[in-house]
């Protein structure tokens, strides 16, 4: 099965620091696309960031950034200068194979990130 | 842009009865929504997509005559539990991909379901 591996169930990280959650993931596709989602306590998954696996650059957004290594199939995502608010579970995930599928979201199983002040 | 609303945020019924939750994309249009389930401390698990107009496509292991799908519009998905139990009991969440040509999908702020 084509998966999201996300290693670390949950992290810490202190107040104004960086910290990067690992995903990497299963693709046989030549084209694809990745996306981290947000989900704090409340339950609604926030969308931050995407990237698609012909873009030549990182993506950026704000105070996230995408760490993308093709060759190593893997999608780690860094936010810097953490703040309180950024404590929630984050989901790495990949749009699934076309070929005629709608373009399903295959999610990894999450890492919740606790930021320290 | 690309919010997408959610209703009821939170059920609780008796076993037995229908509960019906529904998704509206508020600023665009979505031609593609998702129905998701997730259980505490646990990932999305997809249970089915719907494209307007058409019947949903279900994921293997997901009841079509227990979770009824209709999007009956560009804007407005529906799921409705039938007969419900204590095992339907989950979080609910729907996501609208669609609007701008991309790929990514907007999530719904879920549905807390609980069957008693």
């Amino acid at each position: 099965a084509q998966k999201i591996t996300q290693t670390q169930p949950g992290m810490f990280v202190q107040e104004k620091e960086a910290v990067t959650l690992d995903c990497t993931y299963d693709t046989s596709d030549p084209s694809y696309g990745l996306f981290w989602y947000k989900q704090p306590s409340s339950g609604e998954m926030i969308f931050l960031i995407y990237q698609g696996s012909y873009d030549q650059q990182n993506a950026t957004e704000g105070r996230y950034s995408l760490n993308f290594q093709k060759a190593r199939k893997s999608a780690n995502l860094v936010i810097s200068a953490s703040q309180l608010g950024d404590s929630a579970m984050y989901f790495c995930a990949r749009r699934s194979p076309s070929g005629g599928a709608t373009n399903k979201l295959i999610f990894g199983t999450g890492t919740l990130l606790a930021v320290q002040p | 842009g690309a919010v997408v609303s959610q209703h009821p945020s939170r059920v609780i019924c008796k076993s037995g009865t229908s509960v019906k939750i529904e998704c509206r994309s508020l600023d665009f249009q979505a031609t593609t929504m998702f129905w998701y389930r997730q259980f505490p401390k646990k990932s999305l698990m997809l249970m089915a997509t719907s494209n307007e107009g058409s019947k949903a496509t279900y994921e293997q292991g997901v009841e079509k005559d227990k979770f009824l799908i209709n999007h009956a519009s560009l804007t407005l998905s529906t799921l409705t539990v039938t007969s419900a139990h204590p095992e339907d009991s989950s979080f609910y969440i729907c996501s609208a991909r669609g609007g701008r040509g991309t790929d990514t999908q907007y999530f719904g702020p879920g549905t807390r379901l609980t069957v008693l």
